[in-house]
C-alpha cells in the first residue's frame, strides 16, 4: 500500500508570492492534517480536514488555509508569503482522525523564502 | 491547553547499550493518546510505538518499549540493543479529544559504533 505523498519535495518563493502543497494520503485514509515544522517553533498544528471539511484548525493566521477533495487529497495554500513561512511542511493521514488512530506522515515539502 | 516537554535536546548510546528518552504531558483529560515517532535525515515522520491512556500495560515493539506513569504524567521510551539506524530526532506526542498531534520538542539521538 503507497505511503503519503506530498509534493512537491522542495519550493523556493519569494516574499509575497502565493504557494499551494499537495497531499495524497493512504488509500482509505479520509482524514489529512497538516503540521508546520521549524527549528525555533517545533511542529505545530496547522488544520485538519475530514470528508472535505475543515474540522479542527490550529493557531495560524488567514494566510494558511487549505481544502479536501473527494478523493481524499489535500492541499494547503499559503499567500501573501512571509520570511518566516520558510519550514518543512508536514503532511499526515489517518482512517478517520480519531484519537486512537495513529496518523502516518508525508515526506514533507520543504518550503524556502527569499 | 496540553503541553509536552521533552528535557533533553540531545542524547547519545553505545550501539548495542540501551538508552532511555524523557516525556512529560501535561492534561486534564483522562482518554488520551502518547506517541513516539522517530524523524531521520529523511525527514519522514515514522511511528516507532503508542500507549493508551486507559492500559496499565505498557506498549512494547521489538526492541523498543515505553514507561508510561499515568499519575506522573510521564512517557518514556527505551530503546534495547540500539542499532545505527536508531539514530534520528524522537518526538513525544500526544492526542486526545481535539484530534490533533502535541509534540514536544524532539530529542536528537546519537548512536556511536
Amino acid at each position: 500500500k503507497a505511503g503519503v505523498t506530498q509534493t512537491p519535495r522542495y519550493l523556493i518563493k519569494t516574499r509575497g508570492q502565493q504557494v499551494t502543497l499537495s497531499c495524497s494520503p493512504i488509500s482509505g485514509h479520509r482524514s489529512v492534517s497538516w503540521y508546520q515544522q521549524t527549528p525555533g517553533q517545533g511542529l505545530q498544528f496547522l488544520f485538519e480536514y475530514f470528508s472535505e471539511t475543515q474540522r479542527n484548525k490550529g493557531n495560524f493566521p488567514g494566510r494558511f488555509s487549505g481544502r479536501q477533495f473527494s478523493n481524499s487529497r489535500s492541499e494547503m495554500n499559503v499567500s501573501t508569503l512571509e520570511l518566516g513561512d520558510s519550514a518543512l511542511y508536514l503532511c499526515a493521514s489517518s482512517l478517520a482522525g480519531q484519537r486512537d488512530q495513529p496518523q502516518h506522515f508525508g515526506d514533507g515539502t520543504r518550503l524556502s523564502i527569499l | 491547553a496540553q503541553t509536552v516537554t521533552q528535557s533533553q535536546p540531545e542524547m547519545s548510546v553505545q550501539e548495542a547499550e540501551t538508552v532511555t528518552l524523557s516525556c512529560t504531558y501535561d492534561t486534564s483529560e483522562s482518554d488520551y493518546y502518547l506517541f513516539w515517532y522517530k524523524q531521520p535525515p529523511s525527514r519522514q515522520m515514522i511511528l516507532v510505538i503508542r500507549q493508551e491512556a486507559y492500559k496499565q500495560q505498557n506498549a512494547t515493539e521489538n526492541r523498543f518499549s515505553v514507561n508510561f506513569q499515568k499519575a506522573a504524567k510521564s512517557f518514556s521510551l527505551k530503546i534495547s540493543d540500539s542499532q545505527l539506524g536508531d539514530a534520528a530526532m524522537y518526538f513525544c506526542a500526544y492526542k486526545g479529544s481535539a484530534r490533533q498531534l502535541t509534540f514536544g520538542s524532539g530529542t536528537q539521538l546519537t548512536v556511536l559504533p
